[in-house]
C-alpha cells in the first residue's frame, strides 16, 4: 500500500488550534482502529502521542487529540506552543501484507 | 522504563549487506505482548517500516524489502537484529529500532537511530 496522504505543512499562531489530515487509511483489516500519530524534533526519534485514533498516552499534553471521519485521520493541537514545532507522521496498522503504513508527515510551524 | 539502542557500521559498501542490533534494556524481548520492529527514515524524508520480529521468531516484512531483509532475535542477550542485503545508495537512512505494542499496535519507545550511509 501507498503511503498515506498528509499536507505537508501546517501553521499556526501561538495559541491557536491547527488540525493535520491522514489520508487513504485501508477499511479493512482493523485500520480504521489502530491510527496513531508520531511527533518528531529534528535530530530526534519518534514519539507516540496518540494511539487507537484518539488515545493519549501517559504524559502527553490533553493540547492533542485525534479523529477519523471516514477514510481520514486527524490530530488536533489545541493552544499550540513554541515546541509543538516538528514534524507529525500518522501510521495506520492493517492485518494485510503491509502491516503497518506511514504518512508522508506534516511539518508544523509555530508563526 | 524500557530503552532501546541500535548499534552497527555506520558505512556500508554498495552491494555489501548493512547489519544493525538493537539492544534492550530495562524490559525483555521475550515479553509476549510486544513485538520488535525496525524503522528507517533517508535524510530529509519520511518513515518506513522495515518489519518486526516476536520472541517465537516469526517476522513480518515489509513487502518492498522482502526479498532483502531479515530480522532475527537473540533473547539470551536481549537483542534484535537486522540485515538488508544487496544495499545501494537508496538504503541510505537513520535506522530505527523499536517495541511494538501488540494490543495498540503502537511502536513506543524508539532507539536514538543510527546513520547507516552506503557508500564506496
Amino acid at each position: 500500500q501507498s503511503a498515506l496522504t498528509q499536507p505537508a505543512s501546517v501553521s499556526g499562531s501561538p495559541g491557536q488550534s491547527i488540525t493535520i489530515s491522514c489520508t487513504g487509511i485501508r477499511s479493512d483489516g482493523g485500520g480504521y482502529k489502530y491510527v496513531s500519530w508520531y511527533q518528531q524534533h529534528p535530530g530526534k526519534a519518534p514519539k507516540l502521542m496518540i494511539y487507537e485514533v484518539n488515545n493519549r498516552p501517559s504524559g502527553v499534553s490533553n493540547r492533542f487529540s485525534g479523529s477519523k471521519s471516514g477514510s481520514a485521520a486527524s490530530l488536533t493541537i489545541s493552544g499550540l506552543q513554541a515546541e509543538d514545532e516538528a514534524d507529525y507522521y500518522c501510521v495506520s496498522y492493517t492485518s494485510s501484507s503491509t502491516p503497518y503504513v506511514f504518512g508522508t508527515g506534516t511539518t508544523v510551524t509555530v508563526l | 522504563q524500557v530503552q532501546l539502542e541500535e548499534s552497527g557500521p555506520g558505512l556500508v559498501k554498495p552491494s555489501e549487506t548493512l547489519s544493525l542490533t538493537c539492544t534492550v534494556s530495562g524490559g525483555s524481548v521475550s515479553s509476549g505482548s510486544h513485538y520488535w520492529s525496525w524503522i528507517r527514515q533517508p535524510p530529509g524524508k519520511g518513515l518506513e517500516w522495515i518489519g518486526y520480529i516476536y520472541y517465537l521468531g516469526s517476522t513480518n516484512y515489509n513487502p518492498s524489502l522482502k526479498s532483502r531483509v531479515t530480522i532475527s532475535i537473540d533473547t539470551s542477550k536481549n537483542q534484535f537484529s537486522l540485515k538488508l542485503s544487496s544495499v545501494t545508495a537508496a538504503d541510505t537512512a537513520v535506522y530505527y529500532c523499536a517495541r511494538v505494542l501488540g494490543a495498540q499496535r503502537v511502536f513506543d519507545p524508539w532507539g536514538q537511530g543510527t546513520l547507516v550511509t552506503v557508500s564506496s
